[in-house]
């Protein structure tokens, strides 16, 4: 199984909603990270957990808020989000942390849309 | 720290031509990796290489091919008679080794429309 899969595709939310995006990997892989991408942008970078610890958190604001339950799975709860949250969110994972060698295998996305 | 430079935004080429994507990058690093990755309007990234600094091998798949040349910085991608479904956005990235080197630097992207 080389993929990483991401629920739901699409999500429209108000912004006093609660919602959560999920990610699962079943490589193996020991680095699991969370991007947004604006349109027209590239990929940036938001959280990095590794052994299912968080490791890097690139100043994103606490109305994200990441969790990594086990190595497999890994969880963006979102609060009182702003319309400019409106991306897509990409989750990857990598074989090794701190390895810039390991390519990293991303999911499909999850489109948000914040009303 | 490192720099990713895609200096075309948007290619247009008509299908079975052939198209070169250009990637210039910047590093104090003297280990360091280079990625390209395709981004089809589906949305997800998809891996299709990785070179290491110390390989300047030049490789070929199939209608893909990559230029590696230390001397210029670059590390450029070619598709060879392009087809409709080669039509994407396409990132080329740079990442390090060590501690905490998680981060993938991504240049800007090109779009690549093949039109048949």
């Amino acid at each position: 199984d080389t993929e990483v899969t991401q629920t739901p595709k699409h999500l429209v939310m108000g912004m006093t909603n609660k919602k959560s995006l999920k990610c699962e990997q079943h490589m193996g892989h020991r680095a699991m990270y969370w991007y947004k991408q604006k349109a027209k942008k590239p990929p940036e970078l938001m959280f990095v957990y590794s052994y299912e610890k968080l490791s890097i958190n690139e100043s994103v604001p606490s109305r994200f808020s990441p969790e990594c339950p086990n190595s497999s799975l890994l969880n963006l709860h979102l609060h009182a989000l702003q319309p400019e949250d409106s991306a897509l969110y990409l989750c990857a994972s990598s074989q090794e942390p701190g390895a810039g060698y390991n390519e990293q295998f991303f999911g499909p996305g999850t489109r948000l849309t914040v009303l | 720290a490192q720099k990713v430079t895609q200096a075309q935004t948007e290619i247009s080429v008509v299908e079975k031509e052939d198209v070169t994507l250009d990637c210039v990058y910047e590093t104090r690093d003297t280990t360091y990796y280079l990625f390209w990755y395709k981004q089809p309007p589906s949305g997800e990234l998809v891996f299709l290489i990785r070179r290491n600094s110390f390989d300047e091998q030049n490789e070929i798949s199939g209608r893909y091919s990559w230029n590696f040349q230390k001397s210029t910085s670059s590390f450029n991608f070619t598709i060879t008679a392009s087809q409709v479904v080669d039509s994407a956005v396409y990132f080329c990235a740079a990442g390090v080794s060590g501690a905490g080197s998680y981060q993938l630097t991504f240049g800007k992207g090109t779009k690549l429309s093949v039109i048949p």
